[in-house]
């Protein structure tokens, strides 16, 4: 079993639909990542949780520690948030990330 | 600052030649990391630096591969012979002590055939 698991793998939505892409960790954890990947192949980190909940714009991400679970959040959908992204956590006491398989989304027009 | 700098963008490279993989962290970051990402195994760590010292090799594939950092602004990831099944995407990350986001490069896309 990986440490990090994404679901779904795979996400196909209609423009404006509110997406929901999970994460869910088994170790402890000081800090997690959300990051996009876009078909260009470059990673721009979103988020970075180590509780609670954070907004930008459209993306919101939360994570529930005792429950080792993190959610992201897309409101108002749009093709341009047509990308991969990937959970990432950074074990206590560590500084390299583990990171899930990644959730591939598409958002048709 | 330009942000994490890797290059090549791209290499093309026939079976058993040496590639050379390059990145500059940002300014005044002390981590460094280097991570491989294919469609089969999604992104893996390879090694990390702190302070230009590796600390954590354990994701390096084989001794074929091999990783320098002879100072705080430069990284090299070398791989002698490569081989087709080391075909894929080489990402460097910088962070610094105290801020836990981590900044990527661009990447390099590496074929080897």
């Amino acid at each position: 079993k990986n440490e990090v698991e994404q679901s779904p793998q795979n996400l196909t939505a209609q423009e404006g639909e509110f997406i929901t892409i999970n994460c869910s960790y088994s170790v402890g954890i000081s800090a997690l990542h959300w990051l996009q990947q876009h078909p260009g192949g470059g990673i721009v980190s979103l988020f970075m949780l180590s509780s609670g909940k954070k907004k930008h714009g459209r993306l919101i991400a939360t994570i529930n520690i005792q429950e080792k679970h993190s959610s992201l959040h897309i409101t108002a959908s749009h093709p341009r948030d047509s990308a991969v992204y990937i959970c990432a956590v950074r074990e206590q006491g560590a500084q390299k990330l583990v990171f899930g398989q990644g959730t591939r989304l598409t958002i048709n027009p | 600052d330009a942000g994490v700098i890797q290059s090549p963008r791209h290499e093309v490279t026939e079976m058993g030649q040496e590639v050379t993989l390059r990145c500059k962290p940002i300014s005044g970051h002390n981590s460094l990391f280097w991570y491989r990402q294919t469609m089969m195994r999604g992104l893996e760590l390879l090694i990390y630096f702190n302070n230009n010292v590796p600390i954590d090799d354990s994701g390096m594939p084989e001794d074929r591969f091999s990783a320098k950092m002879p100072n705080a602004s430069f990284s090299t990831l070398k791989i002698q012979p490569s081989e087709p099944r080391d075909s894929a995407v080489y990402f460097c990350a910088s962070t610094t002590t105290g801020r836990p986001e981590a900044f990527f490069g661009q990447g390099t896309r590496l074929t080897v055939v």
